[in-house]
């Protein structure tokens, strides 16, 4: 079975500060691995993936995150946090070349305060 | 339209009502997932549906949920005597490839509340 963990319901961050999400997966296999935002009253919106290569990834709106294959886990980054950031933040993890369905996890609600 | 497009976005029904949502996903997309996010709590995957083939039902929690997809591109999950736990939002999203190594396309949800 896979999983997904993200241990932080809500996260706090002033504007201008680097910022992190953390996500930890369990999966018996190679990982792909992604991050989606939500905005409010929005669908789910691809920010970045990681499959294979770099354990840094570079994603959408300046966002990357790293692969920690010895910690299992997958954190969000960002250097520099704005007010439009604000919103809900999913990992997903897949077991590699698998056409079943993404597990996520619970999401993290990301708060940028001016 | 260039996205999902799913409806109606908002429903509210009484209890023991049956209600049918519909997706309409990108055009050339293969792949078409349901999720439920319900308040508080991550997604949870309902059905997927890949090209000609059997649908993968394994998320589907109770068997008053069904899903359809007619040829190979609308879906509609239908939903039969609801009860106030169905109340959540329900995703569709869509996609080209059938692994994963593509990113999904997520509708904006058709948040059905139950009386």
């Amino acid at each position: 079975a896979q999983s997904v963990a993200q241990p932080e319901d809500q996260v706090n961050v002033a504007e201008g500060n680097p910022l992190t999400v953390k996500c930890t997966y369990s999966v018996s296999g190679n990982p792909y691995l992604f991050w989606y935002v939500q905005y409010p009253n929005r669908g789910l919106q691809f920010l970045l993936k990681y499959i294979t290569g770099d354990n840094l990834v570079k994603g959408s709106y300046g966002f990357e995150a790293e692969f920690n294959k010895s910690q299992t886990s997958f954190h969000l980054k960002k250097p520099s946090a704005l007010v439009s950031d604000s919103a809900l933040y999913f990992c997903a993890v897949s077991l590699s070349g698998s056409a079943r369905q993404l597990t996520f996890g619970s999401g993290t609600q990301l708060t940028v305060l001016p | 339209g260039a996205g999902v497009s799913q409806s109606p976005s908002n429903k509210v029904t009484e209890k023991g009502k049956d209600v049918e949502l519909r997706c309409d996903p990108i055009s050339g997309h293969t792949a078409l997932y349901w999720y439920r996010q319900s308040l508080g709590q991550g997604l949870e995957f309902l059905i997927y549906f890949q090209g000609n083939s059997a649908p993968d039902k394994s998320g589907l929690p109770s068997d008053r949920f069904s899903a359809e997809r007619t040829g190979g591109s609308v879906s509609t999950l239908t939903i039969q005597r609801t009860q106030q736990e169905d109340s959540a939002v329900y995703l569709c999203a869509s996609t080209t490839r059938t692994s994963l190594s593509g990113e999904l396309f997520f509708g904006e949800g058709s948040r059905l509340t139950v009386l």
